[in-house]
């Protein structure tokens, strides 16, 4: 059972440089979520979606991009990385939203040079 | 201000002791979570409540509403209970906050 996936757990970039974070969710969940954790910050979320083919932007949605062609999968794209973007990524799933709690993937950790 | 505070932000413990870690918030809300963010960095969700007190083993949580305030409490704490707990309300908004954690370690 594994829940909620996250690819690749660690990844460097140059500044100016493009990626793909992928999460997989094998739970038949509807919503999925992007969050960002910083040092002495909460988490806070990016981009979110409340189903297959629907996005919707957060609370820090700028220099992402996200797509949910597939209900298991969420893509989070980085499409010119900046050193502000270093950071812990995670990927969450809910099957009803903010009502029920959420599952979280271990984290991607991206550090942008 | 935050708008979730947690305290304490770090606290450290021998084996045996209890532990309480505390969450305030200053907006309305249906519901908290408190949440377990192992060393490796994995979250795990342990409660959501939106009133009274729940318990899952060695673990309680509890809230209160009119002061909007909230405790987990960890009896007989294990080493292995060493993780940053985060405190998070889904708001009368709907919009999830997070709190900054609280990092715990316990020592044999």
């Amino acid at each position: 059972n594994a829940g909620v996936t996250q690819t690749p757990k660690f990844r460097v970039l140059k500044t100016g440089q493009s990626m793909t974070l992928l999460c997989a969710q094998d739970m038949n969940h509807e919503y999925m979520y992007w969050y960002r954790q910083d040092p002495g910050m909460g988490l806070r979320l990016i981009h979110y979606s409340v189903g297959e083919g629907t996005t919707a932007k957060g609370e820090v949605p700028d220099g992402y991009n996200v797509s949910r062609l597939k209900k298991q999968n969420f893509l989070l794209g980085l499409e010119s990385a900046a050193p502000s973007q270093t950071s812990v990524y995670f990927c969450a799933s809910s099957y009803l939203g903010n009502t029920q709690p959420q599952h979280f993937g271990d984290g991607t950790r991206l550090s942008i040079l | 201000k935050n708008e979730v505070e947690q305290s304490p932000q770090n606290l450290t413990a021998q084996e045996g002791e209890f532990i309480t870690i505390n969450c305030s918030y200053s907006v309305g809300i249906s519901a908290l979570h408190w949440l377990q963010q192992h060393p490796g960095g994995g979250i795990v969700s342990l409660f959501m409540l939106s009133s009274g007190k729940k318990k899952h083993g060695r673990l309680i949580a509890t809230i209160n509403i009119q002061e909007k305030h909230s405790s987990l409490h960890i009896t007989a704490s294990h080493p292995r209970d060493s993780a940053v707990y985060i405190c998070a309300v889904r708001a009368n908004t709907d919009k999830l906050i997070f709190g900054t954690g609280t990092r715990l370690q316990v020592f044999p």
